[in-house]
């Protein structure tokens, strides 16, 4: 049973790039999320995705947009980096039919480190 | 104040005592919390999670939430070198999707 996959592992990209993160959920797992967490720091909600659409968004600019498919797996976009971007990019899966706030158990994939130049 | 606040350690225990790991939260609206654990440069793994007062056993861990209190806590019994590892404390509230985690507690276990 494979669980979460990201891709790719490791990114340098450059000031003002823009880069694309993919992850795949858990097998049987519907809802993917993206964290986003700094060195020395707990993981930070950017965005839920369930049914194809984002369904909650944390504090983050609208330079973070996502997108999931119909087999459920999703991508992270990243516009216009700032050397402040640089982080572990953590992507979690759960079930989402359970709803909001009821132990809903979420299984990080092995994340993508982003790191800007 | 952050939301989910845990000390950032070290904690120092040796091979065999059990190791106490502590997380306060702000918002009484929190309703699961949940204990994963990271190694260094790997992602967070689920430990496991609680959300009813009193206690919760998994083998050598045990969950403890106190709702008055806004504690919640995590008991590693028989603590192994192999526990050394980032101890992070996630809460969720009833209405909302998000994990709110702290900056995590870091475990030393000394062989």
């Amino acid at each position: 049973d494979a669980g979460v996959t990201q891709s790719p592992t490791h990114l340098i990209k450059t000031r003002g790039q823009q880069v694309t993160l993919r992850c795949s959920p858990k097998s049987g797992h519907d809802t993917v999320s993206w964290y986003q967490q700094a060195l020395g720091q707990g993981p930070q909600f950017i965005f839920q995705y369930y049914e194809e659409e984002e369904r909650q968004r944390g504090n983050f600019p609208d330079r973070f947009s996502g997108h999931q498919f119909p087999n459920y797996s999703s991508e992270l976009n990243v516009n216009a980096l700032l050397l402040g971007d640089s982080a572990l990019y953590l992507c979690a899966s759960s079930l989402g039919s359970t709803g909001s706030g009821m132990n809903t158990e979420a299984f990080f994939g092995q994340g993508t480190r982003l790191t800007v130049v | 104040q952050k939301e989910v606040e845990q000390n950032s350690g070290p904690l120092s225990v040796p091979e065999g005592a059990i190791a106490s790991l502590n997380c306060t939260y702000s918002d009484r609206g929190s309703q699961s919390f949940f204990w994963y654990r990271q190694y260094s440069g790997k992602s967070p793994e689920l430990i496991m999670f609680i959300y009813s007062n009193g206690d919760k056993e998994d083998g050598r861990f045990t969950a403890q939430l106190n709702k008055a209190s806004q504690y919640v806590s995590l008991l590693i019994r028989d603590s192994q070198p192999s526990d050394s590892a980032t101890y992070l404390c996630a809460s969720q509230m009833d209405s909302s999707y998000k994990l709110i985690f702290g900056s995590g507690t870091r475990l030393l276990v000394r062989p």
